[in-house]
């Protein structure tokens, strides 16, 4: 069965400082990975999809960036975090139909 | 571009008692309709999805959703609902069936009364 990892689970970090969010999947090949941020009492925006190794789409223009080095690790990142980063942040990989399947997350606040 | 609105940001529900979210989309074709759910502090779970075919369809943890063409609505429905069912409860589509993201809506959390 498939499993997808993402870690740290909580991070917080000062404003300036850079950033690197890890996502790896188990038990799946070539998967569809995606990027979400959950603000505080908001809903889930998509920042980053790629369909494979090196191939990063970005949906919204930011402070972040993301990559694929590997068929099954997404990496978020920044270089230097701003305040309004802070959220909860979930990776996902996709299904046959597109069904997608979310990590645990990981609780971001920039102080 | 496709939007989701889920009108009910709070629902109170006593616990026994049916329940029903709504969900509806804005979008000119049929889109891939899904509704997830958010404990708090954890990732999403999938409880149920609709592509195509019966418009009535059944999901995890009794759970089951009705897709409505005419009024462009997706809503989540349970006949008996568990304390445990709080959380919150997101209903997103996506396009075409391809690699494009999801797009969610605002959420409803869900409030179980004793």
């Amino acid at each position: 069965s498939q499993t997808i990892h993402q870690w740290p689970a909580t991070l917080v970090q000062p404003v300036g400082s850079p950033l690197s969010l890890e996502c790896t999947v188990e038990g799946t090949s070539n998967p569809n990975l995606y990027w979400y941020r959950q603000a505080a009492g908001r809903g889930l925006q998509l920042l980053f999809y790629s369909v494979g190794i090196g191939q990063i789409s970005s949906e919204v223009p930011q402070n972040l960036s993301a990559s694929r080095p590997q068929d099954r690790q997404f990496i978020l990142s920044s270089k230097k975090l701003l305040l309004s980063d802070s959220g909860f942040y979930l990776c996902a990989w996709a299904g046959s139909y597109n069904e997608q399947f979310f990590g645990p997350g990981t609780r971001l606040t920039v102080l | 571009a496709q939007s989701v609105t889920q009108p009910d940001i709070h629902i109170t529900v006593s616990e026994g008692a049916s329940l029903e979210l709504r969900c509806n989309y804005s979008y000119g074709a049929t889109p891939y309709l899904f509704w997830y759910v958010q404990s708090p502090g954890q990732g999403l779970q999938l409880l149920l999805k609709y592509f195509s075919g019966d418009t009535l369809v059944q999901g995890i943890k009794g759970f089951e959703a009705e897709f409505k063409r005419s009024q462009s609505s997706f809503n989540l429905r349970k006949p008996s609902v568990h304390w445990s069912d709080a959380a919150e409860y997101f209903c997103a589509v996506q396009v075409g069936g391809g690699a494009d993201g999801l797009t969610f809506g605002k959420g409803t959390h869900l409030i179980i009364q004793p």
